[in-house]
């Protein structure tokens, strides 16, 4: 039972225009929630969080995006960069991290 | 320093060998993590130290045995591996209280034949 899920395995975004990545799960007990970008063969990197009390949350060019009711959360990462090709992992937090099964992001220049 | 590292970077081991994943890191973290990832999915938690004592064990088959030798130090031994446990091993740490994020290290790739 998937409960964290991603349902777009891949996503092509033009540079400069706006990329949306989309998460949903279904463990109302989650209460916290992090994307994470990640490499082949490298680690997770951290990108940025939001905590279930909130519906945004900020940080440069990336935004997220919670809608409890619909146990919905989104990244938008604008303007979209070549640099930020990669992996997304959308992952919620109780006890430990339950992960989404990631987005491939392909940014063409 | 905010860096997690994970050594070796490869390991190529036997069914009957015996072998260890060393992770460590020096932010002063008392939460680690243990992650196994196969190609093409998600990390998937194994193990959780809390204050250097396992609170978690996602029901990981005793042939994966986690050990915390202290605050900065988390080792995963391994023997009489499978074929199918070959995959990428993720460590990560984390802060202390429920909101803050896990910094992961680069991981290990293990191979097992």
């Amino acid at each position: 039972d998937q409960q964290v899920k991603q349902n777009s395995p891949s996503l092509s975004v033009q540079e400069g225009r706006i990329s949306i990545l989309n998460c949903d799960y279904t463990n109302s007990m989650f209460d916290y929630f992090l994307w994470y970008k990640k490499y082949p063969a490298e680690g997770p990197t951290f990108l940025i969080s939001i905590s279930s009390i909130k519906d945004k949350n900020e940080d440069g060019r990336f935004t997220v995006f919670l809608n409890k009711s619909a146990k919905h959360l989104s990244l938008h990462i604008v303007p979209s960069q070549p640099g930020d090709s990669a992996v997304y992992f959308c992952a919620a937090s109780r006890r430990a991290l339950t992960f989404g099964s990631g987005t491939r992001l392909q940014v063409q220049p | 320093d905010t860096e997690v590292t994970q050594t070796p970077k490869h390991l190529v081991m036997g069914m009957t060998n015996k072998k260890s994943l060393k992770c460590e890191q020096h932010m002063g973290h008392r939460a680690m993590y243990w992650y196994k990832q196969k190609a093409k999915k998600p990390p998937e938690l194994m193990f959780v130290y809390s204050y250097e004592k396992l609170s978690i064990n996602e029901s990981v088959p005793s042939r994966f045995s986690p050990e915390c030798p202290n605050s900065s130090l988390l080792n995963l031994h391994l023997h009489a591996l499978q074929p199918e446990d070959s995959a990428l091993y993720l460590c990560a740490s984390r802060a202390g209280g429920p909101y803050n994020e896990q910094f992961f290290g680069p991981g290990t790739r293990l191979t097992v034949l």
